[in-house]
């Protein structure tokens, strides 16, 4: 059974810094992984997705990279701003018949202060 | 990519009553999605639906309880039934599609607040 553990649970920084979110997965069997941001009471917005056979992508100030062998995965954020302020989730595709689903982690609740 | 819909936004229901939540995609999908987040909690795969086929449950999700319907290729519904407070979550759903960065992209719309008292 797939299993997304993220840390930290929680991160405040100062506006301006730059700062890498972690994910990790126990089942290397995956389509692709997604990274997704929920504001406060609303539902979610894909920010990245990595198919299993990439090393990165980038969008803006975030990059997102993915070492499929080990199971990690990191979100770096670039020059934050108090408007990244939000949760940030990982997920991933199982790959494989009825296995064939999103698995999240629990988020990582991120502040950033002016 | 998709723009997807949900009505109700937010409910307040009284317990042992049922809602049944609408989700409304602007294009046409084959997969659709439906989760809950129960408060301070992480997303939670309820079911997959796909149109022209009964629904897929996940573990500890039946069918008696959150009843699917996907009468067509942009539509569904899910019905939480019988609602007691521990149902009290957010309900979302989502589709798969090309989106910007793969074929297999999911998206997900705003979410439905249901509280039952």
């Amino acid at each position: 059974k797939q299993e997304v553990t993220q840390i930290p649970a929680a991160l405040s920084v100062p506006e301006g810094e730059n700062l890498v979110l972690n994910c990790s997965f126990t089942d290397s069997a995956i389509y692709n992984l997604q990274w997704f941001r929920q504001d406060p009471g609303k539902g979610l917005t894909s920010l990245l997705l990595i198919q299993s056979s990439q090393r990165e992508q980038t969008s803006g100030r975030l990059n997102a990279s993915l070492d499929k062998s080990s199971g990690r995965s990191t979100l770096y954020i670039a020059a934050s701003q108090p408007g990244d302020s939000a949760t940030y989730l990982c997920a991933v595709l199982n790959s494989g018949g009825s296995n064939y689903k999103l698995t999240f982690g629990k988020g990582t609740l991120l502040t950033v202060n002016p | 990519s998709a723009v997807i819909s949900q009505k109700p936004s937010r409910d307040i229901c009284q317990r042992g009553t049922s809602l049944t939540i609408q989700c409304q995609v602007d294009s046409q999908v084959t997969m659709m999605f439906w989760y809950r987040q129960q408060p301070g909690q992480s997303l939670t795969l309820i079911a997959t639906a796909n149109q022209g086929s009964e629904a897929t449950y996940e573990s500890g999700f039946v069918i008696d309880k959150f009843p699917i319907s996907r009468p067509n290729l942009t539509f569904s519904t899910l019905t939480v039934s019988n609602m007691s407070p521990e149902d009290s979550s957010i309900y979302l759903c989502s589709v798969e599609c090309y989106g910007r960065q793969a074929y297999n992209e999911q998206f997900f719309g705003p979410g439905t607040r249901l509280t039952v008292l």
